[in-house]
């Protein structure tokens, strides 16, 4: 059974830094997807890494996928505080068709 | 480009009464699929419809939980009859028939069992 861990679970950080939300995964898979949640609302597809050593950037978002580690990142970089609300990867581990496991969410809070 | 739809939105029902969802996928997407996230949690996938044929149902409690896409368009979800622990949000979400594209999200129905 895959398991798709994510850490930290929450993260309360200022303005202006740094830092590396970690997806871990248990079984052999090279396709892994980044999706963010605002409170109340639906998942937003933010990064689709489709390959080991994947990268894709959008703003102060950076993904990046390790299939060797099963470790994929997601770095924020000089937070803003609309960045606040909960991250999700999730891994595919389907033969032909798309079959994602979800890990427990990061959630994040950007202060001011 | 409209979006997935769900209705309704919230949902209260009392333990061993039924509840039917229904989404409304984007147009032109062949796959569909129901998720159920309970609070605090990742989403878990429950049943996958490729056009109007089951994919993937192994993780649906089939004593109580159905679902059909009529014409591989829409999709309803039943829960027959519901218990305190299906309290969730349930997302509904489609993609097109290339297997490695991302899914698109409805905004979900929030049911609570009392």
């Amino acid at each position: 059974e895959l398991k798709v861990e994510q850490n930290p679970l929450f993260l309360s950080m200022q303005e202006g830094k740094n830092y590396t939300i970690y997806c871990n995964y248990s079984t052999t898979s090279d396709r892994l997807y980044w999706y963010r949640q605002d409170p109340g609302k639906s998942l937003e597809s933010l990064f689709v890494l489709l390959s080991n050593g994947a990268v894709k950037q959008e703003g102060r978002l950076m993904a990046s996928l390790d299939t060797k580690a099963r470790l994929s990142t997601l770095h924020i970089t000089a937070a803003v505080h609309d960045l606040s609300a909960t991250y999700f990867c999730a891994v595919d581990w389907g033969q032909g068709a798309q079959k994602l496991v979800f890990g427990q969410g990061t959630r994040l809070t950007i202060n001011p | 480009e409209a979006g997935v739809a769900q209705s309704p939105r919230y949902k209260i029902i009392e333990k061993r009464q039924s509840v039917a969802f229904w989404c409304n996928p984007i147009s032109g997407h062949a796959t569909l699929y129901w998720y159920q996230q309970i609070l605090g949690q990742g989403p878990k996938l429950l049943i996958q419809f490729q056009n109007n044929g089951v994919v993937d149902d192994s993780q649906l409690p089939k004593d109580r939980f159905s679902a059909e896409r009529l014409k591989g368009v829409d999709s309803t979800l039943k829960i027959q009859p519901a218990k305190l622990e299906d309290s969730a949000v349930y997302l509904c979400a489609s993609s097109t028939q290339d297997w490695i594209d991302t899914q698109y999200f409805g905004p979900g129905t929030r049911l609570t069992v009392l």
